[in-house]
Formats: C-alpha cells, structure tokens, sequence
C-alpha cells in the first residue's frame, strides 16, 4: 500500500510570492491534514480537510489555504511569503477504520528568500 | 485548551539499556494517545496509540508505552535500545471529538554504541 506523498520535495520562493504545495492521502482515507514544522516552533496544525470541505484550520492567517479535490488529494496554498513561512510542511491522512490515527507524508520543505 | 510536554529534550541512552521518553498531557475528557518518530529529514512515522482498555501499549519496532490517567502521562519505553532507535520522537493527543493533532516539542533520542 502507497503512503502518503507530497510534492514538490523542496521548493524555493522569494518573499511577496505564492507558494503551492500538494499532497496525496493513502488510498481510502478521505481526509487529510497539514501541519507546519518550524525551527524553534514544534509542529503545529494548519489544516483539515474532509470529503472536498475545510472542517477545521489551526492558529494561522487566512494567507494559508487550501483545497481538496474530488479524488481527496488535497493542496496548500501560501500567499504573500513571509521569511518565517520558512518551515516543512507536513501532510497527513487518515480513515475512519482506524480510529482517525494519522500517517505522515514526507513533506515539503519551504524556503522563502 | 489541550497540551502535550515532554520535558526532555534529549535523552541519551547506551545501546543495549532500556529506555524512557517521557509524555505528560492536559486535556478535557479522555484524549486519544500517540507516539511517532521523526529521522532526519524525514516525516513522521506511527509508533504507536492509545485509545481505550489495557493501560500498556504496545507498537512497532519493539517500542511500548504506558497510559496513566491519575499522572496524566503516557511515557515511551523500549526494554533494549537499538542504536537505530536514536532519532525525534514526538508524543500527541487528540481530545474527543477534535481531530487535529496537538503535539510535544519532541524529544531527540541519542543511542551511544
């Protein structure tokens, strides 16, 4: 069975630029999550999407979005960087079968310039 | 609000001994219970949960951990230390009835041959 994988693996953007970043939940499991891991700051919740609609997002500004799509794949947007946008980005799923316990992609690593 | 500490922020162990990471959690009600494990550049990987019934836990790669209400903890343990155990690990909770993760600052596990 495939884990989840995101893309791109790194991805380089000036400040003032949007980022995109995806993610491919492990087959089954409808919804996915997105968690920021920055230096100093742990890892913290950003996002939780189920079949297609947001249910829930974290403590951060409305420059961080998102969708899922009909196929539940899911996609992080970053608007207007900011240099501590600088942080990986982690993307997860999970399924009802198992309690909602989450499995982690290998995430993406932001670097704003 | 919830919230996970781990009070450690390394342990270092020789190979071979067993090992402890401790979690303590604050949460309403009766969370839910995870350990997972980080190697470098890398995502995270289950270890292991807790969600009801036997206080002992027991997950991949020989690790275990103990819940225990009346302390609020949920401390990792493996009986021998492997010198590829040394890596991030990193307790969570989920409270009832959210799904976002909320998790420890993470505890680096250093395994001296």
């Amino acid at each position: 069975e495939a884990g989840v994988t995101q893309s791109p693996t790194h991805l380089i953007k000036p400040s003032g630029q949007q980022a995109t970043l995806r993610c491919s939940p492990i087959s089954g499991h409808t919804s996915v999550y997105w968690y920021q891991q920055a230096l100093g700051l742990g890892l913290q919740f950003l996002l939780w999407y189920d079949e297609g609609e947001e249910r829930n997002r974290g403590n951060f500004p409305p420059r961080f979005s998102g969708r899922q799509f009909p196929n539940y794949s899911s996609e992080l947007n970053v608007n207007a960087l900011e240099l501590e946008d600088s942080a990986l980005y982690l993307c997860a799923s999970s399924s009802a079968e198992t309690y909602y316990e989450q499995y982690f992609g290998p995430g993406t690593r932001l670097t704003v310039t | 609000a919830q919230s996970v500490a781990q009070p450690e922020d390394q342990v270092n162990v020789a190979e071979g001994n067993p090992l402890t990471v401790k979690c303590t959690y604050s949460v309403s009600g009766n969370p839910y219970l995870f350990w997972y494990v980080q190697y470098p550049n890398r995502g995270l990987q289950f270890l292991l949960k807790y969600i009801t019934g036997d206080n002992l836990v027991k997950g991949s790669y020989g690790f275990e951990a103990e819940f225990n209400k009346s302390q609020t903890s949920f401390h990792l343990k493996k009986p021998s230390a492997l010198v590829s155990d040394s890596a991030l690990y990193f307790c969570a909770v989920r409270p009832p009835g959210r799904r976002a993760l909320t998790f420890g600052s993470g505890t680096r596990l250093q395994v001296q041959p």
